[in-house]
């Protein structure tokens, strides 16, 4: 079984540039969620989305969106890059069916963004 | 405030000694609790998981974590290291399984030989 794919891997932008991140989760996984991480605030919740709706948000500017389509794939965006934008962008996936695994979260290896 | 905290960022464990990393967390409702594991240019992956019954939860690759409600601990424990349990490790809190997860900053684990 295939786990959570990112792509890009790695991506070099310039300040006020716009990136888009790819996510495509585990088969049959419908929930998809987005961290970033950083040697300052370590790991951060983005936001989830389930069914392509926005079930939860964590705590970043309107700068930072996604979305989600009919086959679970999911993109995050980031417009008007910032210095501090640079980190690690970790998608993780999980089974929402019941059962022991309900919840669990599969990561991929992420997408590492350096603005310059 | 909800967070998770681990005390200590950086650990040296020689090989086939024990290790114990800590994990305190404050959550106002019951806490669904998850050791992760990062190697280098990884992703994380999951450890183990606490949901509820018993406290003592086995894991991948030989590790363990108890979870204690009154000191609102979710300890990491491996009875010996191996070389290739260097990395760093985070400890998670959510209000349900798996969702909008709280991480601690992270437990650097070196081994030396």
């Amino acid at each position: 079984k295939a786990g959570v794919t990112q792509t890009p891997r790695y991506l070099i932008k310039t300040r006020g540039q716009q990136v888009t991140l790819s996510c495509s989760p585990i088969s049959g996984h419908r929930s998809v969620s987005w961290y970033q991480q950083t040697p300052g605030q370590g790991l951060q919740f983005l936001f989830e989305y389930f069914s392509e709706t926005q079930r939860n948000k964590g705590n970043f500017p309107g700068r930072f969106s996604g979305r989600q389509f009919s086959n679970s794939r999911s993109e995050m965006n980031v417009s008007t890059l910032e210095l501090g934008d640079s980190a690690l962008y970790l998608c993780a996936s999980s089974w929402t069916g019941g059962g022991s695994n309900t919840g669990e979260l599969f990561f991929g290896e992420g997408s590492r963004l350096t603005v310059l | 405030a909800q967070s998770v905290t681990q005390p200590d960022i950086h650990i040296t464990v020689s090989e086939g000694a024990s290790l114990e990393l800590r994990c305190n967390y404050s959550y106002g409702a019951t806490p669904y609790l998850f050791w992760y594991v990062q190697s280098p240019g990884q992703g994380l992956q999951l450890l183990l998981k606490y949901f509820s019954g018993d406290t003592l939860v086995q894991g991948i690759k030989g590790f363990e974590a108890e979870f204690k409600r009154s000191q609102s601990s979710f300890n990491l424990r491996k009875p010996s290291v191996h070389w290739s349990d260097a990395a760093e490790y985070f400890c998670a809190v959510g209000a349900q399984a798996g969702t909008a997860l709280i991480f601690g900053k992270g437990t650097t684990l070196s081994v030396s030989s």
